[in-house]
This record gives structure tokens, C-alpha cells and sequence, in this order.
């Protein structure tokens, strides 16, 4: 199962939007409604920020949206902020011959300019 | 709250094994799906392996399938993975993370232990 594709780097004044995709297959993203984005900051366990495809847990800023679109995720961050500042990387689920396998994109490092 | 707390990391030779452990607190953990998930150094998260409430439903990567084995002890609210044959690129910092059950994604991560492997 081949990682998900995502743009290196996206960056990004405060207060502006920015959108990083995520890109799979029919056999993940193009699948299932079952994507998934994380936010990580340097030396810290990733957190979760989305959960199928556009719901946002309790406590996530509503800054933060998930959309799909074919075999292509995205996650937008309106109003960009200093704190906003991370890696994010979007997963998904898939199906490997019959078995429950996960993906992850190679992340996006969000840079506040 | 829930809280996952990695042990077990360190460095080891090529060939080696090794043992990580997870436990669980604040949650009922003998209903929860439990997965690891690792990050070589400077690269992204990789998948690794799935174990459901009841120790079956247990599936791997294809990249440490028939190396790596994940178990769990509900009475102990631990998770373990049993790491054999390491190979210089098995080295990275190992998650346990927490699924909702049946649900997909990861809700709770654990802080992570460093696994070196190296001669």
C-alpha cells in the first residue's frame, strides 16, 4: 500500500486561509469516507484534528475543515494563526486484499509567515 | 483522561529484538481498539499494526508483517508489540495510539519511545 501524497510545505500571512491536499487511490481516500488529518508540532505525539473527512473532534478550533473530493482529501485552515504553525498529516483507511491496513500522507509542514 | 504511556524503547543491534510496552489508563481499555504507529527520524507516520478489544482482528503493515507481533493484556490494560529481526530502518520513534471502536482513526496517542537500531 503506497503512502498518501501531500504537498511538503504550504505557508501561509496570519489571518488567510490555506489548503493542503492529500491524494490516494480508488482503493483509500477514493473508497472510503474514512480520512483522518493530525497535527504534530516538533517532539510532541501527533493530535488529532478531523475524523471522517470533515467532522472535527470537540475542543479543535472550527478554524479547521476536511472535504474530499474523488481520491482527493483536504484540510483547510481559515484565519491562519502563529499557533497553527506544525506538520499535518492526513490518513486514511484502506482495504489490502482483505485486510484492514491505514495509510499516511508524508505530511505538510504549515509555515506562518 | 486517557492516557498512553510507552516503555520498552532503546538501542539494539541488527537482528535483535525487543519488547515495547503501552499502558492504558482512563479509559475501559478492554473495549478499545489499540494500534502503533512509528516516525523514523525527520519522516512521516507509518502504520503499523491493529489489535481489537477481544486480542482478535489482529492485522500488520506488509513492511513488518511476520517480524512484529501485537498483543494485548486486558487484565494489565497493556499492549505490547514484540519486535524480532530489526533492521537498521525499523529504527524511529514508536506510538500506541487508541481508535474509537470501529471508527478508523486515532483519537488518543501515547508520547512515544525511540527504538535505535544499530551496531
Amino acid at each position: 500500500q503506497s503512502a498518501l501524497t501531500q504537498p511538503a510545505s504550504v505557508s501561509g500571512s496570519p489571518g488567510q486561509s490555506i489548503t493542503m491536499s492529500c491524494t490516494g487511490t480508488s482503493s483509500d481516500i477514493g473508497r472510503y469516507n474514512l480520512v483522518s488529518w493530525y497535527q504534530q508540532n516538533p517532539g510532541k505525539a501527533p493530535k488529532l484534528m478531523i475524523y471522517e473527512v470533515t467532522e472535527r473532534p470537540s475542543g479543535v478550533s472550527n478554524r479547521f475543515s476536511g472535504s474530499k473530493s474523488g481520491n482527493t482529501a483536504s484540510l483547510t485552515i481559515s484565519g491562519l494563526q502563529g499557533e497553527d504553525e506544525a506538520d499535518y498529516y492526513c490518513c486514511s483507511y484502506a482495504d489490502n486484499s482483505g485486510f484492514a491496513n491505514w495509510v499516511f500522507g508524508g505530511g505538510t509542514k504549515v509555515t506562518v509567515l | 483522561q486517557v492516557q498512553l504511556v510507552e516503555s520498552g524503547g532503546g538501542v539494539v543491534q541488527p537482528g535483535g529484538s525487543l519488547r515495547l510496552s503501552c499502558a492504558a489508563s482512563g479509559l475501559t481499555f478492554s473495549t478499545s481498539v489499540m494500534h502503533w504507529v512509528r516516525q523514523a527520524p525527520g519522516k512521516g507516520l507509518e502504520w503499523l499494526a491493529v489489535i481489537r478489544y477481544d486480542g482478535n482482528g489482529i492485522y500488520y503493515s506488509d513492511s513488518v508483517k511476520g517480524r512484529f507481533s501485537i498483543s494485548r493484556d486486558n487484565s494489565k490494560n497493556t499492549l505490547f508489540l514484540q519486535m524480532n529481526r530489526l533492521r537498521a530502518e525499523d529504527t524511529a520513534v514508536y506510538y500506541c495510539a487508541k481508535e474509537p471502536t470501529s471508527k478508523y482513526y486515532f483519537d488518543y496517542w501515547g508520547q512515544g519511545t525511540l527504538v535505535t537500531v544499530s551496531s
